[in-house]
């Protein structure tokens, strides 16, 4: 059953701790995406990979730090930098980031971590 | 569960009604649309995507419409059902880089 799992559905954190969030595919993706959500919002990008060991900043990276060591795995560590960290993340995965040899540019989303920090 | 509906612009219907859903984008040079379907507390999912050389595309109840002269799309879903109660969201690229979402709209389905 091929898909991707994020883990755990609902994390608390105090403030000031960091808190890395866990992202997994089996679906042999070159790309992969974090996203935040807040209630009222569309999808924000935080950070991308279109390969291993490679990736890159999104539109709100700013207190937020990713590895991609793994093809399958793309964890997203929210520091304490981060000034609203409470929200909603999403991650993703596509083929590829592009429409460069495929007719679809379809991202595949995992269920989500809500993170609550008090 | 989840609520990413706060403050969306939120479309009301009956079941069996059809349902049109808009969205205005941003880059005119964006030649490829998504939409995306987020029931509460999930991830979203894949509905139906369409690429800048067509101005509609047909799925399966759902129907997409471009209009690049105004930047507008619409999803448009015939006999609407409860299950298809959710947040509807558009999402617009170049195609050779990232997804940039919409705010989304909530639909809300009575039977």
């Amino acid at each position: 059953d091929g898909g991707i799992t994020q883990s755990p559905k609902y994390l608390f954190r105090k403030e000031g701790q960091n808190v890395t969030l866990s992202c997994e595919q089996n679906l042999n993706h070159d790309a992969m995406y974090w996203y935040r959500q807040d209630p009222g919002q569309g999808l924000r990008l935080i950070y991308y990979s279109q390969i291993v060991n490679d990736f890159q900043k999104g539109d709100i990276a700013e207190g937020y730090s990713v590895s991609r060591e793994k093809k399958e795995s793309f964890p997203l560590t929210v520091t304490s930098a981060q000034k609203n960290p409470t929200a909603f993340y999403l991650c993703a995965s596509s083929i590829e980031m592009g429409l460069y040899r495929g007719s679809t540019y379809e991202q595949y989303f995992g269920p989500g971590t809500r993170l609550t920090v008090t | 569960g989840e609520s990413v509906g706060l403050h969306l612009p939120t479309l009301s219907v009956q079941e069996g009604d059809n349902s049109i859903i808009n969205c205005a984008y941003s880059n005119s040079a964006s030649d490829y649309f998504i939409w995306y379907k987020q029931e509460s507390g999930k991830g979203p999912q894949f509905i139906i995507d369409i690429r800048s050389n067509m101005d509609k595309r047909q799925g399966q109840r759902v129907t997409v419409l471009l209009n690049k002269t105004v930047k507008h799309l619409s999803l448009q879903i015939a006999a609407t059902q409860p299950g298809d109660s959710a947040v509807y969201f558009c999402a617009e690229t170049t195609g050779y880089s990232t997804l940039t979402f919409g705010k989304g709209t909530m639909l809300l389905v009575s039977p």
